[in-house]
């Protein structure tokens, strides 16, 4: 069965960065984009990017653009996704996810990690 | 960019039927897909491409799409369809997906 499974909870200091893992199984990484999707406390969903596990070409919300990085390791299935110059806005649930149905929803999801941004 | 507008907030009594609205701009033109999500929760997709469903998801949750308006349905409402619920479309103008801003559902 197809599973995302994430990195654990980090708390960070305004200014750091943070690496988050994403590993992938069940099915063949190669065919499908990973992209990230992150949650601040009390907000909706928002998109921060993409990136083809095949040659790792990504995609970034206009807003990330400069501050995140996603990359990929074919070789432990696994996407990263770095944050950098964090503040305490960027405390938030990231989420990555897949598609299935090729219509550009997002069925399989992982199980969230929590970084928190303080002093 | 694209922007999906929902109401913040909507209530059903059980049994009753509540309907989630999710506003945008020809949005009948583009495939729209809802998330629920229960709180601690990663999201679920509920209907994909306007009215479909994944396997599991029972057939009370049903989606319509026309005009500038996309809506979810939800028949004979439990108390565990409590959440939050979010619309989604693909905005080929800037090649990324957009999500409106979630409704939470209460059940009465």
């Amino acid at each position: 069965q197809v599973q995302l499974v994430q990195s654990g909870a980090e708390v960070k200091k305004p200014g750091a960065s943070v690496k988050v893992s994403c590993k992938a199984s069940g099915y063949t990484f190669s065919n499908y984009y990973i992209h990230w999707v992150r949650q601040a406390p009390g907000q909706g969903l928002e998109w921060m990017g993409m990136i083809n596990p095949t040659g790792g070409s990504t995609t970034y919300a206009q807003k990330f653009q400069g501050r995140v990085t996603m990359t990929r390791d074919t070789s432990t299935s696994t996407v990263y996704m770095e944050s950098s110059s964090l503040k305490s806005e960027d405390t938030a649930v990231y989420y990555c996810a897949r598609d299935h149905f090729g219509m550009g929803s997002y069925y399989y999801w992982g199980q969230g990690t929590l970084v928190t941004v303080s002093s | 960019s694209y922007v999906l507008t929902q109401p913040p907030s909507a209530s059903v009594a059980p049994g009753q039927t509540a309907r989630i609205t999710c506003g945008g701009n020809n949005i009948g033109s583009k495939s729209v897909h809802w998330y629920q999500q229960k709180p601690g929760q990663a999201p679920v997709l509920v209907v994909y491409a306007d009215s479909d469903r994944p396997s599991g998801i029972p057939e009370r949750f049903s989606g319509s799409n026309s005009g500038n308006t996309a809506t979810l349905t939800i028949s004979r409402v439990e108390a565990g369809d409590e959440a939050d619920y979010s619309c989604q479309v693909w905005d080929n103008s800037v090649d990324h997906p957009v999500f409106g801003g979630g409704t939470k559902l209460t059940v009465l």
